[in-house]
């Protein structure tokens, strides 16, 4: 029962520095996303995917680029980390809008 | 844009007490979402109300849609400790995109 599968968990990075998220389902759905939580701000989606080798911005993109390579995975990047990036990330997998969303238990990134 | 705003933003109860959270909005949703979150984890659908005026039970939780579909909520009878919980609902936009409200953190002490 894996249904979406985020790693890592946890990352502490310093200004400046890169890293990719990485977001696995194994329920064949089309839709994929990244949102990010922060206090007081619910869920803002970054980027979604409607399919693979598709990807589309959603409302908060900037700083942050994404890839659908394969159907089950969908990879969030940043590529120069910036403190404003500190937040907790998730990945959520759905079937067509708008369908339930399947959400990994969440990425805590804390940038320095 | 379509904002959707919860209220309130905290609740603090006993066990036992009855209360209801709101969604609200200016715009109209073709469906509206409850997903409730446990802390380290990701939220979890409660229920989805898709019809204007549509109420769902679910146990202790009643959900209703306004007649316009502008607006939602969430009403728990005899809250339990383990209806703990950020309480998060979301609309389906014209965009074709889910937006999501603040969420309600619900802290319900035995």
């Amino acid at each position: 029962n894996a249904g979406v599968t985020q790693t890592p968990k946890f990352r502490v990075l310093k200004t400046g520095q890169s890293m990719t998220l990485l977001c696995a389902q194994d329920m064949n759905h089309e839709y994929m996303y990244w949102y990010r939580q922060d206090p007081g701000m619910g869920l803002r989606l970054i980027h979604y995917s409607v399919g693979e080798g598709t990807t589309a911005k959603g409302e908060v993109p900037d700083g942050y680029n994404v890839s659908r390579l394969k159907k089950q995975n969908f990879l969030l990047g940043l590529e120069s980390a910036a403190p404003s990036q500190t937040s907790v990330y998730f990945c959520a997998s759905s079937s067509p809008f708008p369908g339930e969303l399947f959400f990994g238990e969440g990425s805590r990134l804390t940038v320095l | 844009t379509q904002l959707l705003e919860q209220s309130p933003q905290f609740l603090s109860i006993q066990e036992g007490e009855n209360l209801t959270v709101y969604c609200n909005s200016s715009s109209v949703f073709s469906s509206l979402q409850w997903y409730r979150q446990e802390p380290g984890e990701g939220p979890v659908l409660l229920v989805t109300v898709v019809t204007g005026g549509e109420v769902k039970k679910l146990k202790r939780l009643t959900f209703q849609f306004g007649d316009a579909r502008k607006d939602s909520s969430l009403h728990i009878t005899a809250a339990q400790p383990g209806d703990t919980g950020l309480y998060l609902c979301a609309g389906a936009s014209n965009t074709g995109k889910l937006i999501f409200g603040q969420g309600t953190t619900l802290q319900v002490k035995p």
